[in-house]
């Protein structure tokens, strides 16, 4: 089975770019890779997803590698509010594997 | 519109007991997905079913059931309840036409089961 592979924790500053990357070296060519987040106390929230091509949307930016073994969330301008456990998920046609995230700390 | 809602929020159950558990999905959505939520193992994928059926499970045992209902509302059940069962059960829906893997899933808050 595809995993992920995310460092265990990373520090940013608060209103600078975060690059959160994720290696994934089994990835399949038909296996979309997800980035969900979890705040405390909360169930996980879709953040953006992604098969070949980056992507942007209203929270943040995906950037797949051309081999698609690894991909990166960048979060523009990190607030406060942005701390959380960010998951890199492969989703595959048979099974959805969580890794165990990275948790992001934003210092004011 | 309507988040993903869980029923009961917390549980308190002794080993040996069973367990359900109540998702609504948000409406409109067919697929809805299980998983738990430990400390040590993190989430891990239960099952996921669409359209009534069952089409994807996870790596648990036989005591860990589920079904979807004709508007979509599932439920969980944990049969034999041991310790190790104490978790974070999360629901998650999605559109999830057809067999794309693509769309998004939306997370209720949770039920925290304790087994003593």
């Amino acid at each position: 089975d595809a995993k992920t592979t995310q460092p265990n924790s990373m520090e940013s500053n608060e209103e600078e770019p975060v690059h959160l990357p994720c290696n994934h070296s089994t990835i399949s060519g038909t296996d979309y890779i997800h980035w969900y987040r979890q705040l405390p106390s909360q169930g996980p929230e879709y953040v953006i997803h992604g098969l070949t091509s980056n992507v942007n949307n209203r929270m943040a930016s995906l950037a797949i590698a051309e081999d698609r073994k690894s991909s990166t969330l960048i979060l523009h301008r990190a607030t406060l509010r942005d701390a959380a456990v960010y998951y890199c998920i492969l989703r595959a046609p048979t099974l959805l594997i969580w890794g165990a995230g990275t948790k992001l700390i934003i210092k004011p | 519109k309507a988040g993903v809602t869980q029923t009961p929020r917390y549980l308190i159950k002794t080993r040996g007991q069973q367990v359900t558990l109540s998702c609504s999905p948000i409406s409109g959505h067919r697929s809805v997905s299980w998983y738990q939520q430990t400390p040590g193992q993190g989430l891990q994928f239960l099952f996921e079913y669409f359209s009534e059926t069952q089409r994807n499970k996870g790596n648990f045992p036989g005591r860990f059931s589920g079904r979807q209902f004709s508007n979509s509302r599932s439920e969980m059940n944990v049969s034999t309840l041991e310790l190790g069962d104490s978790a974070l059960y999360l629901c998650a829906s999605s559109l999830g036409r057809g067999v794309r893997m693509s769309y998004e899933q939306y997370f209720g808050p949770g039920t925290r089961l304790t087994v003593t």
